[in-house]
């Protein structure tokens, strides 16, 4: 059964960089496309970006031009990285665990990061 | 604004049924079958409940069902009870690359 934990501070100044580590147990790093999710309080959910073992990224159009993913092997860890934060980044974020045809098998328990 | 548009809320007494709706376009939930569902009770990460348009993960009961008419997909919890009690969430892989989700609808057992 995989596990995902993510890890990272749960305070950011704004116009900083928010950096967020998601650390994977349990499975293959080859079988999932490794995702970012946030959900800001009280509200829906938004995806952010995936990476794929090979390194192949993907970002959400209206976040691209400030998110990067990436990915170690070694630690079994992919992170997130978001540039120029506001008060509108203040959200849960989740790392996930994405199928190829685009659902979510695994999902972390979250952190709560608050841009202020 | 979301994508997707879901009801925000929904209610049904224990053993009723209710169906959740989720509307998209011809772009998104219209064009593919990678509509999937998910449950989150507060305070928790959201649970997995059906995906590519009507498959149950494993310990998902089969009182969970979905179904798609044109650009509206469709859940439908049968059998409700008190554990139902829950955020519903749609999502569907949208032709750019790019996975949209619904609003959420609240399910309330009466």
């Amino acid at each position: 059964q995989v596990q995902l934990q993510e890890s990272g501070p749960g305070l950011v100044m704004p116009s900083e960089t928010l950096s967020l580590t998601c650390t994977i147990s349990g499975g293959s790093f080859s079988s999932h496309y490794w995702t970012w999710i946030r959900q800001p309080p009280g509200k829906g959910l938004e995806y952010i970006a995936y990476i794929y073992h090979s390194g192949r990224t993907n970002y959400n159009p209206s976040l691209e031009s400030r998110v990067t993913i990436s990915l170690d092997t070694s630690k079994n860890q992919f992170s997130l990285t978001l540039s120029s934060v506001t008060a509108a980044d203040t959200a849960i974020y989740y790392c996930a665990g994405l199928r190829a045809t685009w659902w979510l098998e695994y999902w972390g328990q979250g952190t709560l990061v608050t841009v202020s | 604004q979301s994508a997707l548009t879901q009801p925000p809320s929904a209610s049904g007494s224990p053993g009723q049924s209710v169906t959740i709706s989720c509307t998209g376009t011809s772009s998104d939930v219209g064009g593919y079958n990678s509509v999937s569902w998910y449950q989150q009770h507060p305070g928790k990460a959201p649970k997995l409940m059906i995906h590519d348009f009507n498959e149950r993960p494993s310990g998902v009961p089969d009182r969970f069902s979905a179904s798609k008419s044109g650009n509206t997909a469709s859940l439908t919890v049968s059998g409700l009870q008190a554990d139902d009690e829950a955020d519903y969430y749609c999502s569907a892989y949208s032709g750019t690359n790019n996975l949209v989700f619904g609003g959420g609808t609240k399910l309330t057992v009466l």
